[in-house]
């Protein structure tokens, strides 16, 4: 079945500093990507759509000088935290569509700590 | 905007008891809606997805239009189905998700 690598699992980095996510659809080329973030106890919030060759999506709130998204490629998606705080510690997901509406693949996701 | 309640967080259900996970949603539209799982350690995956009508691991789930709800229904619960279970809804070419509910499967 479709699988989606996501790497780091974790990560830890200073405050001021610029973490970068990766996102990979392993056995499927991906238009669209998705970014997620989720709080501690809280639902999955959609960051930003990724598209292939073309600028992201971002929801609202979302800064998009903040968290760089590059999706250059049919397999792979990046996600750049830049000048993280702590305040920017969560979990964050990224699925990938298949094509097919509703047809999305998560990846395992990536804690990251700011200290 | 679209919204999905998933009104308890916390489930406890004893094996072999039926299981039902709440989820009510807002949608102007004709939603299309799914149930993710997460065991533990696990990526998300997702569980069923109303058009297709069909029964994973047991799990059934039928969207209501006139109370707005997809509830996720087993029969006889199982203790490997202790997980995290997401009702997400796709629209406005995004998924919304709810909060989530942890099911726990007491022996």
């Amino acid at each position: 079945g479709a699988v989606v690598s996501q790497h780091p699992s974790w990560v830890i980095c200073k405050s001021g500093t610029s973490v970068k996510i990766e996102c990979r659809s392993l056995d499927f080329q991906a238009t669209t990507m998705f970014w997620y973030r989720q709080f501690p106890k809280q639902s999955l919030m959609l960051m930003a759509t990724s598209n292939e060759g073309s600028k992201a999506t971002y929801e609202q709130g979302v800064e998009k000088d903040k968290f760089l998204i590059n999706h250059a490629s049919l397999t792979l998606s990046t996600l750049t935290v830049t000048s993280a705080h702590p305040e920017d510690s969560s979990f964050y997901i990224c699925s990938a569509s298949q094509g097919a509406r509703g047809g999305y693949t998560f990846g395992s996701g990536t804690r990251l700590t700011v200290v | 905007a679209q919204r999905v309640t998933q009104p308890e967080k916390l489930l406890s259900v004893f094996k072999g008891a039926p299981v039902e996970l709440k989820c009510n949603y807002s949608y102007s539209g004709s939603p299309e809606l799914f149930w993710y799982v997460q065991y533990s350690r696990q990526r998300l995956q997702l569980l069923l997805r109303h058009i297709s009508r069909e029964s994973i691991k047991g799990f059934t789930a039928d969207l209501n239009k006139g109370e707005t709800s997809f509830h996720l229904k087993k029969p006889f619960a199982q203790e490997e189905d202790s997980a995290m279970y997401y009702c997400a809804l796709f629209g406005n070419e995004k998924l919304t998700f709810g909060t989530g509910t942890r099911l726990t499967i007491i022996p």
